[in-house]
């Protein structure tokens, strides 16, 4: 089946722009995850929905980022003012929630953003 | 809070050869540890997961992992060292105590010689 996709793979754009980029979880995964990947870094939190609501949004650095899924399903990661140290490759990721369980995180590619 | 250290940045073997990477983390008294494998330009896979049940875990492509609670440790291993192995790999805790996120390490990029 289809997993976890991102949109674009890769996007460019100038410091002070505003930019979105999409997430397509798994059919049937309620849980979506947002993490930032810098350059020789591991992946960091962002971001976590639990259907339509954020219910952790303490990894988001500051009040310019922002993330929606207001139907439950896909979700927009979206960076306001972008800065030089936005740059990074952003993932995605969902899950089942499995009560009692844990709850395995499935990735998308990624969509690499570079600010110039 | 949790974190995760990975001892080693870079570690190289020549193939055929055991590999080791190794990982320390902190958390509460029940994380659940992950092992994920990153392949250059391509997406984050799960290797295995060590979730309170037995402590030796076995993953995919021969890996495995051991959750020494005493030694809070959960290093990776794999009898024989291939070619395809040569990628960077995460060492990550996740705790119910503090949600679903996934804390990560820094990682470890394996190199493998012929």
């Amino acid at each position: 089946g289809a997993g976890v996709s991102q949109t674009p793979s890769n996007k460019v754009t100038e410091k002070g722009k505003y930019v979105e980029l999409r997430c397509d979880p798994i059919s049937g995964h309620t849980a979506l995850y947002w993490y930032r990947q810098s350059l020789g870094q591991g992946p960091e939190f962002l971001i976590y929905f639990q259907g339509t609501g954020a219910a952790d949004d303490s990894g988001l650095p500051n009040d310019r980022f922002f993330a929606v899924r207001p139907e439950g399903s896909v979700s927009t990661l979206k960076i306001q003012r972008t800065e030089r140290g936005d740059s990074a490759v952003y993932l995605c990721a969902s899950s089942l929630i499995v009560a009692g369980g844990v709850n395995e995180q499935f990735f998308g590619p990624g969509t690499r953003l570079t600010v110039l | 809070a949790q974190s995760v250290t990975q001892l080693d940045s870079h570690v190289s073997v020549s193939e055929g050869t055991p590999v080791l990477l190794r990982c320390n983390y902190s958390s509460s008294y029940s994380p659940s540890l992950f092992w994920y494998v990153q392949h250059p330009n391509k997406g984050l896979q799960l290797l295995l997961k060590y979730t309170s049940a037995a402590t030796l875990v076995k993953g995919i492509n021969g890996f495995e992992a051991e959750f020494k609670k005493s030694e809070t440790s959960f290093h990776l291993t794999k009898p024989s060292a291939h070619m395809s192995d040569a990628a960077e790999y995460f060492c990550v805790v996740s705790d119910r105590e503090y949600g679903n996120k996934l804390v990560f390490g820094a990682g470890t990029i394996l190199r493998v010689k012929s």
